[in-house]
């Protein structure tokens, strides 16, 4: 079994502030990891995902996210925000080796106030 | 262009009614899903399709059926037996049923009850 945590339901910040979001996960086999994005009443966009090989992975809007597998973490991360960053994010693992069970924590709500 | 089509984009329920939703997609992909999205609980496995004519009971399968007639369909019907219905529901697919590959969301559609 494999379960996600994202312990901050709300996050404020300021534009122009740097942010992380927190992710957790447990799984007791290998994992592949991902971070979608939400705005508003849409469906889900995929932002970035660590499947092997380089631990640091980078979206092509300044995202990046870093999987350490001793904290079993995989927190995003932004140096500067912008107001268009404001959605909803959620973190999601499935198991290497297995079928395409994607497990999702409970979403952060990212707001960038001016 | 290729994507995932969700209809309606809000539907309303009347006690006791059968209410279907609609996903198709146009990406080829083998393997598709069904979500259930509550505020605060994040996306919940529905049913999910590795091939035509197969399907699987997901983690909150109680009061909903499928069927996979056809590659690039895969409706999703809430039943009476479905007592709290109300919710977000997000179809998605993939490439093939394996772990590592990617899903991709329609733009949902919002279910209420009358």
């Amino acid at each position: 079994a494999q379960s996600v945590t994202q312990l901050d339901s709300q996050v404020p910040v300021f534009e122009e502030a740097p942010v992380e979001l927190r992710c957790n996960y447990s799984s007791s086999v290998s994992v592949y990891l991902f971070w979608y994005v939400q705005y508003p009443n849409q469906g889900l966009q995929l932002l970035l995902k660590y499947l092997s090989g380089s631990t640091l992975v980078e979206s092509i809007n300044g995202f990046e996210a870093e999987f350490n597998k001793s904290q079993t973490s995989f927190h995003l991360r932004k140096p500067s925000v912008h107001i268009s960053d404001t959605a909803e994010y959620f973190c999601a693992v499935s198991g290497a080796g297995g079928g395409n069970k994607l497990t999702f924590g409970t979403g952060t709500q990212l707001k960038v106030e001016l | 262009d290729g994507g995932i089509t969700q209809s309606p984009k809000y539907l309303f329920r009347k006690e006791g009614q059968n209410v279907t939703l609609s996903c198709e997609q146009n990406l080829n992909h083998d393997a598709m899903y069904w979500y259930r999205q509550d505020p605060g609980q994040g996306l919940r496995l529905i049913y999910y399709s590795q091939i035509v004519n197969d399907f699987q009971k997901g983690d909150i399968a109680e009061g909903y059926s499928v069927s996979r007639e056809k590659k690039e369909s895969f409706p999703l019907t809430v039943t009476s037996a479905q007592k709290n219905p109300t919710a977000f529901y997000l179809c998605a697919s993939s490439k093939t049923g394996e772990a590592k590959n990617i899903q991709y969301f329609g733009a949902g559609t919002r279910l209420s009850v009358l």
